[in-house]
């Protein structure tokens, strides 16, 4: 089974800390995701990457930056923490979809409050 | 720009009855692929069922099959002899064409489905 994990479930920082959040996946997929969950706001792509040190900006990549040094983890850092930042953050990954559609495997997700 | 909608931020349905979830998309593109996706409470995402827009075949995966009608732009999702255990929020995702070196991938806003026992 496709195992993605999350470095935390929950975590509490203050205004302008500075936050990492990592995943980890074990199964040699080259996508990588991270998206943030709200409540009637569904998922919202914060960035991806399809391969080790290539990024793309998703929707709202404002205030986020990504780090992907090796295939399997992919870290989604908070520059500067703010209380908007509040929210569910879910990582996921998928084997390459040039030619074929790719299902997208989650992690458990890291809830963040920032105070 | 490519939308995904879920108009229905709730339903219910009795056990053993059959519920359908609604979602529409809106897209230029012809050949895209979409996805429905279920969280649990407290647990992880996962697909549920995936459709391939060029397949005029609906998809069906046990209990769990959609009525996709390209031309209407609709994407549903029906759930026969619901049980407990797929009360969660459910997503309807689409996921464009692979061109100029890129895809999106966009989720709605879900539908919470609670099962009555």
């Amino acid at each position: 089974d496709v195992k993605v994990t999350q470095s935390s479930r929950y975590l509490v920082k203050r205004t302008g800390e500075k936050v990492f959040l990592e995943c980890v996946q074990d199964m040699d997929h080259e996508n990588m995701f991270w998206y943030r969950q709200d409540p009637g706001l569904g998922l919202r792509l914060i960035y991806f990457s399809y391969d080790v040190k290539m990024k793309e900006k998703g929707d709202i990549p404002e205030g986020y930056s990504v780090s992907r040094e090796k295939k399997e983890r992919f870290s989604l850092i908070l520059e500067s923490a703010s209380t908007n930042q509040t929210s569910m953050y879910l990582c996921a990954s998928s084997p390459s979809g040039r030619v074929t559609a790719d299902t997208q495997y989650f992690g458990p997700g890291t809830r963040l409050t920032v105070l | 720009a490519q939308t995904v909608t879920q108009s229905q931020p709730e339903m219910s349905v009795q056990e053993a009855e059959t519920v359908t979830l609604s979602c529409t998309y809106d897209t230029s593109e012809s050949d895209y692929y979409l996805f429905w996706y279920k969280q649990p409470p407290s647990r992880q995402m996962i697909l549920v069922i995936r459709q391939e827009a060029y397949k005029q075949q609906n998809a069906t995966e046990n209990r769990f099959s959609v009525n996709f009608q390209k031309a209407a732009k609709s994407f549903s999702l029906k759930i026969s002899d619901s049980q407990l255990g797929d009360a969660a929020m459910y997503f309807c995702a689409y996921r464009s064409p692979f061109t100029s070196g890129t895809y999106k991938y966009i989720f709605g806003t879900g539908t919470r489905l609670k099962v009555l026992a």
